[in-house]
């Protein structure tokens, strides 16, 4: 069990710029999360998944934050015209969404907007 | 709506000593689970433990945690702090919707 896989690990953008965050979550699970992290806001949700349809969205930011989840094996979360308060690191999570059941974190991935 | 306080942002132990790190929520579900994660320097949340049931003692790697539902608490405690405990921890519900409902988070800080 590979685990949640989040890709890159890393991104540096020019603000402005575009930033698409790929998330894979564990096989069988039928629940994706992503989360925003930063020391001043502490953990922030921001979209859910379950059986790829989009459930609840409202932590994202409305203007430049979309996330889909084309298949049962992957998610993006893409950020248009990237600003430096985006900066954070984003948090993909999985689960298998039934009542009870904890969400499983991937590494995250840092985004810092220059 | 539902809602998760975690009054302290930062505990400081001596390791060795007991830690206590609070946890209360509102919620308008009566079936309801409850989480504690971890999460070390540098790395991803990870579950520490989970409850579901009132009255019941929960624990892993030396943490306990009780859910008392008359108190709307979970709190998190060990009776000898180690080194290695220092890291932030959040306390979580879950919905009904199988959302996790986040505290803001204690930071652990234990000190030789």
């Amino acid at each position: 069990n590979a685990g949640v896989i989040q890709t890159p690990r890393h991104k540096v953008t020019g603000k402005g710029q575009e930033a698409t965050l790929w998330c894979e979550p564990i096989s069988g699970h039928s629940a994706v999360f992503w989360y925003r992290q930063t020391i001043v806001q502490g953990l922030e949700f921001l979209t859910y998944f379950r059986n790829q349809a989009p459930i609840d969205d409202s932590g994202m930011p409305k203007e430049r934050f979309s996330a889909q989840m084309p298949n049962q094996s992957h998610s993006t979360l893409k950020i248009q015209s990237t600003q430096p308060q985006d900066s954070a690191v984003y948090l993909c999570a999985s689960s298998l969404g039934d009542r009870g059941r904890e969400q499983y974190f991937g590494p995250g991935t840092r985004l810092t907007v220059l | 709506g539902d809602s998760v306080t975690q009054t302290e942002g930062l505990v400081t132990v001596t390791e060795g000593l007991p830690v206590k790190l609070n946890c209360t929520y509102q919620t308008t579900y009566l079936t309801i689970a409850f989480f504690w994660y971890v999460q070390y320097l540098n790395e991803a949340p990870q579950v520490l433990l989970k409850s579901s049931t009132d009255n019941k003692r929960t624990e892993h790697q030396g943490f306990h945690a009780t859910l008392h539902k008359s108190s709307s608490s979970f709190h998190l405690q060990k009776s000898s702090a180690q080194l290695s405990d220092s890291a932030l921890y959040y306390c979580a519900l879950m919905d009904s919707n199988y959302q996790l409902i986040w505290g803001s988070g204690t930071k652990l800080i234990i000190k030789p």
